[in-house]
């Protein structure tokens, strides 16, 4: 069965440094998101990201928070200088023109 | 001590029981719902969606019902078993404001053996 896969499973990083979390969507998907999930908080909307480019975004999502598409199968965030509050659990996932489906995500610790 | 982050509501069933998970959503204009599972350290799991013109989905021991009038979608679990213990939620989309899907709080179901 296809699977929204994320590499890494978990990063520890000091606040400040830059950080890329990875993505491989759905082979034939076609809409591509990230979200994040504060630990015992619900799952919050960070970017979409349609036809090589960002759909919509929130306001979490300011200019320090990036993502990219750099060939055919990666997505990626960035996130270019890391603070305490950006300690989280960060899910990719993707879509067809249905279903949303989600990776296992990236724990994200700052120190 | 100091609370951080929310407090779920949480939901208490005996194995073998039926459970039913509530949710509200903003949006009247969403026509689309998912049902996610979340087990600790995972990523949510697809459960079972809905479209706005049915009122009523079924699928392996689970139903989702969806009432528009109201902004209210509830999922049904069947002889609810340890494995179902987990945090739900539900998702909502309303395309003519976007490709993206807003979570509710969710709700922790825990199965008493």
């Amino acid at each position: 069965e296809p699977e929204v896969t994320q590499t890494p499973s978990h990063q520890v990083t000091q606040m400040g440094q830059e950080v890329i979390l990875r993505c491989v969507p759905i082979s034939n998907h076609l809409y591509f998101y990230w979200y994040r999930q504060i630990l015992g908080q619900k799952v919050e909307f960070l970017v979409s990201f349609y036809n090589n480019e960002i759909s919509e975004k929130s306001e979490i999502f300011d200019d320090q928070f990036s993502v990219e598409r750099p060939d055919g199968s990666n997505f990626t965030l960035k996130i270019r200088s890391t603070k305490l509050e950006d300690s989280a659990m960060y899910f990719c996932a993707s879509r067809g023109y249905g279903e949303l489906f989600f990776g296992e995500g990236s724990r994200l610790t700052v120190l | 001590g100091e609370s951080v982050g929310l407090h779920l509501p949480t939901l208490s069933v005996q194995e073998g029981d039926n459970s039913i998970i509530n949710c509200a959503y903003s949006n009247s204009a969403s026509d689309y719902f998912i049902w996610y599972k979340q087990e600790s350290g995972k990523g949510p799991q697809f459960i079972i969606d809905i479209r706005s013109n049915m009122d009523k989905r079924q699928g392996q021991r689970v139903t989702v019902l969806l009432n528009k009038t109201v902004k209210h979608l509830s999922l049904q679990i069947a002889a609810t078993q340890p494995g179902d213990s987990a945090v739900y939620f539900c998702a909502e989309n309303a395309p003519l404001t976007g490709n993206q899907f807003y979570f509710g709080t969710g709700t922790s179901l825990t199965v008493i053996p």
